[in-house]
């Protein structure tokens, strides 16, 4: 398997634009996390999903972002509109269950001028 | 709140040291305890989970304790080497999402 898979790399945008962060969970995943990591506040979770129903949303920031799961195998993270603050790495992770081992993908670097 | 500590300075040993990492934890009761490994510019790999009922749980050069009562894991790599430098993160579960501490960098000397 190929693991989870986060696309883009690295992100730069300005400020004002609206962000979309894409992520494909291992094949048989039914958990979907999205957390967010910088170095003042480490490893936050934002929303997870299972079953491609949202779960928990309690860590999402604000009304700017939201995030989706049409089907089992494709999530988005949308940040509209960006602001500076925003800037972090995305990580997107996936399980087989909730205190299973969570796989995390490579990240996304986003960085808001 | 609930809140994570780890020691926020980085650890230096000597290859071949048994290398103790601490996470000490407050105002939460975890159903379980996992440990992950993350090196610069990737994602965290699970390491080691430990549930509350578990005292002690050993997979090759690692091994990780679970004190309810203190509220602490701690997290030893014995016969340490060069290639174990990196961030460990240590994150506590309940109903289902994690919540992690903000790790704590190990580098190993040669």
């Amino acid at each position: 398997d190929a693991g989870v898979i986060q696309s883009p790399r690295h992100e730069v945008t300005e400020m004002g634009q609206e962000v979309t962060l894409r992520c494909k969970p291992i094949s048989g995943h039914d958990y979907l996390f999205w957390y967010r990591q910088t170095m003042m506040r480490g490893l936050e979770l934002l929303i997870y999903f299972n079953n491609n129903v949202p779960i928990d949303d309690s860590g999402m920031p604000e009304d700017r972002f939201s995030a989706k799961m049409p089907n089992a195998s494709f999530s988005t993270l949308k940040i509209q509109p960006s602001e500076p603050r925003d800037s972090a790495v995305y990580f997107c992770a996936s399980s087989t269950g909730t205190t299973d081992t969570q796989y995390f993908g490579p990240g996304t670097r986003l960085t808001v001028l | 709140s609930q809140k994570i500590e780890q020691n926020s300075e980085a650890l230096n040993i000597q290859e071949g040291k048994t290398a103790t990492l601490t996470c000490n934890y407050t105002n939460y009761s975890p159903a379980y305890l996992q440990w992950y490994r993350q090196d610069p510019g990737r994602g965290p790999v699970f390491l080691l989970l430990i549930r509350e009922n578990e005292k002690e749980k050993r997979k090759e050069r690692l091994k990780v304790t679970f004190d309810t009562t203190l509220k602490q894991s701690l997290f030893h790599i014995t016969a340490s080497q060069p290639a174990d430098s990196a961030t460990y993160l240590c994150a506590l579960g309940n109903t289902g999402k994690l919540i992690f501490g903000q790790g704590t960098t190990l580098q190993v000397k040669p």
